[in-house]
């Protein structure tokens, strides 16, 4: 079984600075690691995802986030933030045995971008 | 393409009674799974309904049930409401099972409060 803890609950940052959301995981094989974003009164949207290959993953809307088998942990960054990142995030991880790659979701972490 | 199509939107029950909620996935999606999101767990799954049979169970209670039709529509029941039924039940599809490369696409929600 597979586990994933978002370090904060909630990130306030202001409008153009940099902004690093927490993602750890645990899991005893190999997995996949996924980010989404929840804006209000929305469902989720995927950000980006690690499957294999370079650690270092890219995703829309400027946001990218790098895999660290070491430190089983999968941070989500972005450079600038705009008043529109204002959103829940959620890290989720999938196993890559078993076959039917359900995520487990963190709990979230509510980013807040003031102006 | 139309996306994930969640109805009601809202819905205020109270302690004892039951509630049907529904979903309807993106056209040609024949994978539909349910989640709870609550502040304090963030995303729980549910289940996961596939050809009209429960392919992955979460832990909740026999409670919470649900099924699809032969049309990939589904339906998610609860019975006999507790107040701690009270949150936000997403509904996901995706095209088939077991793919791990195909993200899950989101639908908005129905806001469960039981009083």
């Amino acid at each position: 079984a597979q586990s994933v803890t978002q370090l904060d609950s909630q990130v306030p940052v202001f409008e153009e600075a940099p902004v690093e959301l927490r993602c750890n995981y645990s899991s005893s094989v190999s997995v996949y690691l996924f980010w989404y974003v929840q804006y209000p009164n929305q469902g989720l949207q995927l950000l980006l995802k690690y499957l294999s290959g370079s650690t270092l993953v890219k995703g829309i809307n400027g946001f990218e986030a790098e895999f660290n088998k070491s430190q089983t942990s999968f941070h989500l960054r972005k450079p600038s933030v705009h008043i529109s990142d204002t959103a829940e995030y959620f890290c989720a991880v999938s196993d890559t045995s078993g076959g039917s790659y359900i995520p487990t979701f963190g709990r979230g972490t509510s980013l807040i971008v003031h102006p | 393409k139309a996306g994930v199509t969640q109805t009601p939107r809202y819905l205020i029950k109270t302690r004892g009674q039951q509630v049907t909620l529904s979903c309807s996935p993106i056209s040609g999606h024949r994978s539909v799974s349910w989640y709870q999101q609550t502040p304090g767990q963030g995303l729980q799954f549910l289940f996961e309904y596939f050809s009209e049979t429960q392919r992955n169970k979460g832990n909740f209670p026999g409670r919470f049930s649900g099924r699809q039709f032969s049309n990939s529509r589904s339906e998610m029941n609860v019975s006999t409401l507790e107040l701690g039924d009270s949150a936000l039940y997403l509904c996901a599809s995706r095209p088939m099972l077991g793919q791990v490369t195909e993200k899950l696409f989101f639908g908005s929600g129905t806001q469960l409060s039981v009083l």
